[in-house]
């Protein structure tokens, strides 16, 4: 199957500074790429979509200057949370797949830790 | 939008038997019913998954029935393992099948 990579997979940050979160697509391109949030023993819950070439799409409640979304190439969308608190602290999750009509393949997920 | 509820949220059974997690979903429009499992910390991890042309899909001990007409679908367990235990989520997709609306998870926990 397609391969989606996260980096980093741990990241520990002080409160109030930016970190980055990198989605690759290994094997394949991806025009769409999916951002996921989940808290603990909660759902995934989605945050945006990330468009090749376009602005992202938010989802309803996701603060789309907190949560900065780049998606400059076919194989890479960055999720940067900008001025982070610890109710940031979370589990983030991409997804993307090789067309609309097959699987999403998800990436490892990002444990984010603000201090 | 779509709205996705799942029961129970948590499930013990015995290795051996059967166990049953429950999905309902609101958009009629929803046409991708996919199932995840996830062990602590890491990706969900496709385990089957259900097009809205078909009413039940089987893969070896796991199976996966739809009825459209009631928006309900179900996954089923047989033969159930120590292995099996994990966060098993329900999922519904409008549009393609990439963009999927999570249910809320059940826990299963399968005693040897």
């Amino acid at each position: 199957g397609a391969v989606v990579s996260q980096h980093p997979s741990r990241v520990i940050c002080k409160s109030g500074t930016s970190v980055k979160i990198e989605c690759r697509s290994l094997d394949f391109q991806a025009t769409t790429m999916f951002w996921y949030r989940q808290f603990p023993k909660q759902s995934l819950m989605l945050m945006a979509t990330s468009n090749e070439g376009s602005k992202a799409t938010y989802e309803q409640g996701v603060e789309k200057d907190k949560f900065l979304i780049n998606h400059a190439s076919l194989t890479l969308s960055t999720l940067t949370v900008t001025s982070a608190h610890p109710e940031d602290s979370s589990f983030y999750i991409c997804s993307a797949g090789t067309d609309a009509n097959t699987e999403a393949f998800f990436g490892q997920g990002t444990r984010l830790t603000v201090v | 939008g779509e709205n996705v509820e799942q029961h129970p949220s948590t499930l013990s059974v015995q290795e051996g038997d059967s166990a049953v997690i429950k999905c309902t979903y609101s958009d009629s429009a929803s046409n991708y019913f996919p199932w995840y499992k996830q062990e602590l910390g890491k990706r969900p991890q496709l385990i089957i998954d259900i097009r809205s042309n078909v009413g039940e899909k089987k893969d070896q001990r796991i199976a996966v029935t739809l009825n459209k007409t009631a928006k309900h679908f179900s996954l089923h367990i047989t033969e159930t393992q120590p292995e099996d235990s994990a966060v098993y989520f329900c999922a519904a997709s409008t549009r393609g099948y990439q963009k999927v609306t999570f249910g809320t998870g059940t826990k299963l926990q399968v005693i040897p």
